[in-house]
């Protein structure tokens, strides 16, 4: 039973380069997001999307795109990585309308903008 | 708006003492509280929960109560052991724009000595 598998684990990028990370579910979960974790300041999230096809901004979307064009996949890009974005990135999911507000999380992908 | 509050780490103990990690909230209306932990090098795991006023959430010898009167849900075990050591972080959950937004504090580092 996978869960929520994040690739990479582990990335390090120059100032402007570009990179997706890939979030993959086998649940069935309708909702899946993406959050950067930094120290001192918990988890934030960077965008969010409720089913295939739908993606909406979290509170610190700036820099980073998503798409989720198949229900089991959400990816997160960054178009042109800054050292900003040096942080550790969790994906999550949760079932869909009649969800609790329990997620279940990905590893963590560790990021490092040279 | 709505906002955790959680006590600054690291926390030391021996093996064996009692914890408590202290965690408030500010919300509007009667959100659902979580602690989740998350053990090194791994993503976040809930740990318990609690859905209403006065229930009491409660996993693995770790036990929280939902206190609305002091907006409090601190988490507390009689007897930590080192395989405890990890970052534990308090969260609520609203139902708002479509999904369970869920809000973090900024975690606690607990770290058992034996």
């Amino acid at each position: 039973n996978a869960g929520v598998t994040q690739t990479p684990k582990f990335r390090v990028l120059k100032t402007g380069q570009s990179m997706t990370l890939l979030c993959a579910q086998d649940m069935n979960h309708e909702y899946m997001y993406w959050y950067r974790q930094d120290p001192g300041m918990g988890l934030r999230l960077i965008h969010y999307s409720v089913g295939e096809g739908t993606t909406a901004k979290g509170e610190v979307p700036d820099g980073y795109n998503v798409s989720r064009l198949k229900k089991q996949n959400f990816l997160l890009g960054l178009e042109s990585a800054a050292p900003s974005q040096t942080s550790v990135y969790f994906c999550a999911s949760s079932l869909g309308t009649e969800n609790t507000g329990e997620l279940f999380f990905g590893e963590g992908s560790r990021l490092t903008v040279l | 708006g709505n906002s955790v509050t959680q006590m600054e780490g690291p926390v030391t103990l021996s093996e064996e003492a009692f914890l408590t990690i202290n965690c408030t909230y500010t919300a509007t209306g009667y959100p659902s509280l979580f602690w989740y932990v998350q053990y090194p090098g791994e993503g976040l795991q809930l740990l318990l929960k609690a859905t209403k006023a006065d229930d009491k959430g409660s996993n693995k010898g770790f036990e929280a109560t939902y206190r609305k009167e002091t907006t409090s849900f601190h988490l507390e075990k009689g007897s930590v052991q080192v395989s405890d050591s990890a970052v534990y972080f308090c969260a609520l959950s609203r139902f708002s724009g479509g999904y369970n937004k869920l809000i973090f504090g900024a975690g606690t580092r607990l770290a058992v000595h034996p």
